[in-house]
């Protein structure tokens, strides 16, 4: 089993709806918590970064992280055609320099 | 400002060959690492640099793979007698000492033949 689970999608929306995408991690010594989109052909573009548990908002995008339950969200308000993308949850253990570990990515499609 | 660069941004090689892969890190960003992207196998670390210290090579699939870092800032990772199984998008990040983020350059894409 891998350390962190991710359902591949597809995951497919009408314009203007909520993108729900979470992940699930086996770890417990995860700390640091990200998502990253990324469009086809291109590397990944960082999005959210959330310390241990809790809720952080960043314009259309927030980002929960519940690790009594190893489970870490992200929730996309009034999606757009262009967050259609491939979103990675990324996560890693200690302070800087530390690898990231990430699920397999989401395939997201918001349809106009 | 300029984000991580990587070339060649495309890089079709026959099985056998050694192939080198560049990355130039964000200015000022100490930290420099290394990923593969394959189907099936998700994104996943290869190498990590820290300034002057011994770089992390822990997830090095085999000893044919090597990367250096000179000066603090430009890597190489370099793949010798390359395989068809080495095919795969490889990525390079660079972070700032004190953050634990890292940012990505756009990944070269190697196809072995």
């Amino acid at each position: 089993q891998k350390e962190v689970e991710q359902d591949p999608g597809p995951l497919s929306v009408p314009e203007g709806a909520i993108v729900s995408l979470n992940c699930t991690y086996s770890n417990s010594a995860f700390q640091y918590f990200m998502w990253y989109r990324q469009y086809s052909r291109k590397g990944p573009e960082l999005l959210m970064y959330t310390y241990s548990s809790g809720n952080k908002e960043d314009g259309r995008f927030t980002a929960q992280v519940d690790k009594s339950s190893k489970y870490i969200s992200l929730f996309i308000r009034d999606s757009q055609p262009s967050d259609s993308a491939t979103y990675l949850c990324a996560m890693s253990a200690g302070a800087a320099g530390n690898k990231l570990t990430f699920g397999g990515g989401t395939r997201v499609l918001v349809k106009p | 400002g300029a984000g991580v660069s990587q070339s060649p941004s495309n890089k079709v090689t026959e099985k056998g060959k050694d192939v080198e892969l560049r990355c130039d890190p964000i200015s000022g960003h100490t930290a420099l690492y290394w990923y593969r992207q394959s189907l099936g196998q998700g994104l996943e670390f290869l190498i990590y640099f820290q300034g002057n210290s011994a770089p992390d090579k822990s997830g090095l699939p085999s000893d044919r793979f090597s990367a250096e870092r000179t000066g603090g800032s430009v890597s190489t990772l370099t793949i010798q007698r390359t395989q068809q199984e080495d095919s795969a998008v490889y990525l390079c990040a660079s972070s700032p000492y004190t953050q634990e983020t890292q940012y990505f350059g756009p990944g070269t894409r190697l196809l072995v033949l």
